[in-house]
């Protein structure tokens, strides 16, 4: 059973850094490209950012380009991402997502639970 | 960016019911369209994935429909389990975007 556990998060205040962790387990961690995705109170999911499954190629929205670093450790099947000069903004639920067999790396079959990030002073 | 557009944001239907939600791009994406079900403090759930492919372990009253810009997502027969959030997602290109979601409510 595939299973994504998210953790890290919490209250932090503007201009912070905070960094996320992902455990995976179920499944070859190091042959699926992993994603961040968030979700900001009452508003819809947005996409963060993605790693490839060898952890070379990383991709990020504009919104978050050049303050947040994505990586992983495929030894420990664990996603990370480091975030900072953090904004009121960035204030959301941050997911963690597997991508499917299809071999789009933002096809998402599995998502963990979350772990709530708060920007706030 | 591709914008995604849900209708409604929200509906109140009752059990048994037969519910459709549609997803609208904001330009062609072929049939690159996924569906989830969100319930608060759980993860998303994908239910449908290249428009119309149900995912292994989803009941067969979930289905979908559509290619190009128009997309649909019906319920045949809503279970008290099927009350939650329900989004789309593009991932014909980058970045992947998604719709802001329909919340299906207990009439």
């Amino acid at each position: 059973e595939v299973q994504l556990l998210e953790s890290g998060g919490g209250l932090v205040h503007p201009g912070g850094s905070l960094r996320l962790s992902c455990a995976a387990s179920g499944f070859t961690f190091s042959r699926y490209a992993m994603s961040w995705v968030r979700q900001a109170p009452g508003k819809g999911l947005e996409w963060v950012s993605t790693i490839s499954g060898s952890g070379v190629t990383p991709y990020y929205a504009d919104s978050v380009k050049g303050r947040f670093i994505i990586s992983r450790d495929n030894s420990k099947n664990t996603l990370y991402v480091r975030m900072s000069s953090l904004k009121a903004e960035d204030t959301a639920v941050y997911y963690c997502a597997k991508s499917a067999d299809s071999g789009n790396y933002f096809d998402f079959d599995y998502w963990g639970q979350g772990t709530l990030v708060t920007v706030s002073s | 960016d591709i914008q995604m557009t849900q209708s409604p944001s929200s509906l109140s239907a009752s059990v048994g019911d037969r519910v459709t939600i549609t997803c609208r791009a904001s330009q062609s994406i072929g049939s690159s369209l996924n569906w989830f079900q969100q319930k608060p403090g759980k993860a998303p759930k994908l239910l449908i994935y290249g428009a119309s492919s149900l995912q292994s372990g989803v009941p067969s009253r979930f289905s979908g429909s559509g290619s190009g810009t128009d997309f649909t997502l019906t319920i045949s027969s809503l279970q008290p389990e099927d009350f939650a959030s329900y989004c789309c997602q593009q991932i014909y290109s980058t970045p992947p975007t998604f719709g802001q979601g329909t919340k299906v409510e207990i009439k």
